[in-house]
C-alpha cells in the first residue's frame, strides 16, 4: 500500500537558519505529493505540490522536488522565521481512476527560536 | 472566496452517543472528503464523495458514514460513539473529480468523547 515516512521532531531551530525536512514515500504508479502546514488550533493549508516526476513545487520561500529515483520529496527553505513554527506534513495521493485519499506522513514539528 | 466551513468547531458527546458534522465546501467544488487526526494514528482518510455519491472509503467501521447533499455541502455521521473516536475531524474540498485535483482543507470540528 502507500505509505509516507518523515522525521517526526521536534526539530529546533534559530530564525535564519537552512532547513531541511527529510520524506520519503512508497506509491503504486505515479502519485502527486505534497507538504501541508498545520498551525495550532488551526487545519491544514496547502503548503506546495509537485504532480510529476522532477518537478519542483514553491511556496513562500519553501521548495521542494518530486524525485522518483530515491522516492523522495524534501522540503528546504533556506532562512526560516520564528513564524515559520507550525507541524509540517507530507503527503502522497495517486491519480486516476481509482485514486483513494491523501496518505499522511505523521508529522514534523518545526520550532524556530528568535 | 470564502473557505470551507466546517460546524460546529467543537463538540463535547458522551460514549454511546451519537453526532454529525457538517461540511461546506469551496464555492464550485465538487469533491469533499474527510480525514480524522489523532496523536497517536495521526492523520487517516474517512471518505471521499463526489456528485452526491462515495468514491472512495479509508479503513473505518461502518458507525462512520457520510452523504453529500445537491448543493456538495456534506455531512458525517458517528454512532454509538467510542472514546478512541475523540479527535480532530477534517474536511476538504476539491474542484473535480477524485484524485485529479488538489485539497483544501477546513479548520476542523474538534470531538471529545466522554
Amino acid at each position: 500500500g502507500n505509505s509516507v515516512t518523515q522525521m517526526e521532531g521536534p526539530v529546533t531551530l534559530s530564525e535564519e537558519a537552512f532547513l531541511t525536512i527529510n520524506c520519503t514515500y512508497t506509491a503504486t504508479g505515479y502519485p502527486s505529493l505534497f507538504w501541508y502546514v498545520q498551525y495550532p488550533g488551526e487545519g491544514l493549508q496547502l503548503l506546495l505540490k509537485a504532480t510529476k516526476a522532477d518537478d519542483k513545487g514553491s511556496n513562500k520561500g519553501f521548495e521542494a522536488t518530486y524525485r522518483k529515483e530515491t522516492t523522495s520529496f524534501h522540503l528546504e527553505k533556506g532562512s526560516v522565521q520564528v513564524s515559520d513554527s507550525a507541524v509540517y506534513f507530507c503527503a502522497l495521493r495517486r491519480t486516476g481512476g481509482g485514486a483513494d485519499g491523501l496518505t499522511f506522513g505523521k508529522g514534523t514539528h518545526l520550532i524556530i527560536q528568535p | 472566496k470564502a473557505g470551507v466551513t466546517q460546524t460546529p468547531r467543537y463538540l463535547i458527546k458522551t460514549r454511546g452517543q451519537q453526532v454529525t458534522l457538517s461540511c461546506s465546501p469551496i464555492s464550485g467544488h465538487r469533491s469533499v472528503s474527510w480525514y480524522q487526526q489523532t496523536p497517536g494514528q495521526g492523520l487517516q482518510f474517512l471518505f471521499e464523495y463526489f456528485s452526491e455519491t462515495q468514491r472512495n472509503k479509508g479503513n473505518f467501521p461502518g458507525r462512520f458514514s457520510g452523504r453529500q447533499f445537491s448543493n456538495s455541502r456534506s455531512e458525517m455521521n458517528v454512532s454509538t460513539l467510542e472514546l478512541g473516536d475523540s479527535a480532530l475531524y477534517l474536511c476538504a474540498s476539491s474542484l473535480t473529480a477524485p484524485g485529479t485535483d488538489t485539497q483544501y482543507f477546513g479548520p476542523g470540528t474538534r470531538l471529545t468523547v466522554l
